[in-house]
């Protein structure tokens, strides 16, 4: 069965400082990954996705998510965090099998302190 | 160019009673998809459009709700006999779906039953 788990339902970093949000899937055929950001009463925003090739993928906003499909991760990394990326973060999960609708984790929300 | 609308940004009801959803998906997206997103939770997918084909209703909770798409484009969703427990907020997004499996989210509908 298609899962994601998000194991960090808050984070809090300064900003300035690096992040890390964890993701875990668990998808039986070749998996497209996603990062998905959403800001308090707005829709979710891509951030970025891996479909295939280099695992590290390059997003907006100067995030990154690497993808290692030996720990069945795809994590999200920001060198150095800005107050504005304050927000819940979903990782999501789909693939070229059945509908195509994706299936998401139940978030991260992250608080930046000044 | 556009992204995805939905209308009513906010809508409140009374227990029992029939809500219509709105969503414009953008323009040319062939594949629309619905999804609930509770409080606390990740996102749930309840309904998934592709062109002229029939919809994948997979995900719909139960027989009071349902969805249809007109032209290939706009989507309702409604829910009858509305009970609080459908209180939630419901995206809509689109994508090309075949072609790039990304999917684009509109704001949401807020729906609170009373």
């Amino acid at each position: 069965a298609q899962s994601v788990t998000q194991p960090d339902i808050h984070i809090t970093v300064s900003e300035g400082a690096s992040l890390e949000l964890r993701c875990n899937y668990s998808y039986g055929a070749t998996p497209y990954l996603f990062w998905y950001v959403q800001s308090p009463g707005q829709g979710l925003q891509l951030l970025l996705k891996y479909f295939s090739g280099d695992t590290l993928v390059q997003g907006i906003k100067g995030f990154e998510a690497e993808f290692k499909r030996s720990q069945s991760s795809f994590n999200l990394r920001k060198p150095s965090v800005h107050w504005s990326d304050a927000a819940e973060y979903f990782c999501a999960v789909g693939g070229s099998g059945g509908a195509n609708n994706l299936f998401f984790g139940t978030g991260t929300r992250l608080t930046v302190i000044p | 160019g556009a992204g995805v609308s939905q209308s009513p940004s906010n809508k409140v009801t009374e227990k029992g009673k029939d809500v219509e959803l709105r969503c414009d998906p953008i323009s040319g997206h062939t594949a629309l998809y619905w999804y609930r997103q509770s409080l606390g939770q990740g996102l749930e997918f309840l309904i998934y459009f592709q062109g002229n084909s029939a919809p994948d209703k997979s995900g719909l909770p139960s027989d009071r709700f349902s969805a249809e798409r007109t032209g290939g484009s706009v989507s309702t969703l409604t829910i009858q006999r509305t009970q609080q427990e459908d209180s939630a907020v419901y995206l809509c997004a689109s994508g090309e779906a075949l072609t790039s499996h990304t999917q684009y989210f509109g704001p949401g509908t807020r729906l609170t039953v009373l």
